[in-house]
């Protein structure tokens, strides 16, 4: 049974800081690891990692995979309150009707 | 955005009552999936649909059934609402036939209560 286990479970920082989320996994025949953020509405779509020392940026969000060590981080840089979000990490494999089995996901808040 | 909407956003329904809920596309997606969620447990996947007439069971598909006779449409329905089934559900949408790309793009999410 793939596995996804996240931490730390939840995160307080105020605006400015830099945090790093963390991602582990167990999935057989491994295909991708997924980044979400979800507000309080539905997740939206960060970062799809693949190939393992890829780094993904997208302006002050970025995300590495290591797919020796099995684990993934989500780095944000300069936190801003919009940030507050849970941040969902998941896995999918090859021949799994593209199906994703998720983490509990991190609770982040930012301080002004 | 992917065009998904989801039918009813809110409902409240009493123990033992069908219910049935609705997804709708309009990306032409392959792949569509039906996820609960609920506190401590993040998303769980319920039930998925890899075609027409295509689907399959998820994680914790017990009291649940799915249909897609359409490409756009894909139906969850409670046989007999429960209260342990009361949760946010999501749809999700993923495959356009045109890409190969594994991510999924979600619903608006539906809240539903039994009581």
């Amino acid at each position: 049974e793939d596995k996804v286990v996240q931490s730390p479970l939840s995160l307080v920082v105020h605006e400015g800081d830099t945090v790093t989320l963390n991602c582990s996994y167990e999935v057989t025949n491994f295909r991708s690891l997924l980044w979400y953020k979800q507000e309080k509405k539905a997740p939206t779509f960060l970062f799809m990692l693949t190939s393992s020392g890829i780094e993904k940026k997208s302006g002050r969000l970025s995300s590495i995979l290591d797919k020796k060590e099995l684990f993934s981080i989500l780095n944000i840089t300069a936190t801003q309150t919009g940030d507050s979000a849970v941040y969902l990490c998941a896995v999918t494999s090859s021949g799994s009707a593209r199906q994703l089995t998720f983490g509990s996901g991190t609770q982040l808040t930012v301080l002004p | 955005d992917a065009g998904i909407t989801q039918s009813p956003r809110h409902k409240v329904t009493e123990t033992g009552t069908p219910v049935t809920l609705r997804c709708h596309q309009t990306e032409n997606h392959r792949y569509m999936y039906w996820y609960r969620q609920d506190p401590g447990h993040g998303l769980r996947l319920i039930h998925y649909s890899y075609g027409v007439k295509d689907t399959d069971k998820g994680e914790v598909s017990d009291g649940y059934s799915v249909s897609r006779s359409k490409t756009e449409d894909f139906l969850l329905t409670l046989e007999s609402a429960t209260s342990s089934q009361t949760s946010v559900y999501f749809c999700a949408i993923s495959g356009r036939s045109d890409r190969s790309s594994y991510e999924q793009y979600f619903g608006p999410g539906t809240r539903l209560t039994v009581t």
